[in-house]
């Protein structure tokens, strides 16, 4: 069974470029989830989709937007990049829904620099 | 605010001894506990997880522990070995399944040979 698949794995971008990023979770999963690595910030929530709606939503300003496809994939844009946007990104999946402890499995991440 | 905490940055155990990483929480409807480990340039793996209706759960080396009235969680490694060494980190979330996963910042351990 494959795993949570993002793409690219690395990239370097220029302040006030925009970028997108892909998941493709695993096989069957709904739910996907964006989070922010930075050193000595742990994991930051940015934002989760299920069933192509946002569910819910960090505290991160507007130039970080998302979405989800029908077939479950995701995409995050982040525009009008900054030097402090540079970071791990880590995307999630799981079944969502209600079903109790769904366990959230992770991707390796695309780690973004902005120069 | 932070909800999640892991009041130790970094700890450092011998191989063969007992690892034990500790984290506290605030929300009181956090009822699912997860325990994360992450090498550097990779993400997350899943390690094991525990819910509100039990105190303990154990899975080979790794187990967990939940106290519920301290809002606190530990989790044990025995024996420690080095390639345990990574950041751990724990989450949680309710058991619904609705509301986001929030991190600990994570607790570095090194297993010295």
């Amino acid at each position: 069974k494959a795993g949570v698949t993002q793409t690219p794995r690395y990239l370097i971008k220029t302040r006030g470029q925009q970028v997108t990023l892909s998941c493709s979770p695993i096989s069957g999963h709904r739910s996907v989830s964006w989070y922010q690595q930075t050193p000595g910030q742990g994991l930051q929530f940015l934002f989760e989709y299920f069933s192509e709606t946002q569910r819910n939503k960090g505290n991160f300003p507007g130039r970080f937007s998302g979405r989800q496809f029908s077939n479950s994939r995701s995409e995050m844009n982040v525009s009008t990049l900054e030097l402090g946007d540079s970071a791990l990104y880590l995307c999630a999946s799981s079944l969502g829904g209600v079903t109790p402890g769904n366990t959230i499995y992770f991707g390796e991440g695309s780690w973004l620099t902005v120069v | 605010d932070q909800q999640v905490k892991q009041n130790s940055p970094s700890l450092s155990v011998q191989e063969g001894r007992i690892s034990i990483l500790n984290c506290d929480y605030t929300n009181s409807m956090f009822d699912y506990f997860l325990w994360y480990k992450k090498y550097p340039a990779e993400g997350p793996t899943f390690l094991i997880s525990i819910s509100s209706i039990k105190d303990k759960n154990e899975d080979g080396r790794f187990t967990v522990f939940l106290n519920k009235s301290a809002k606190h969680l530990s989790l044990h490694i025995v024996p420690s070995q080095p390639g345990d060494s990574a950041v751990y980190f724990c989450a949680a979330r309710d058991l619904s399944g609705n509301t986001p996963l929030v991190f600990g910042k994570g607790t570095r351990l090194s297993v010295i040979a």
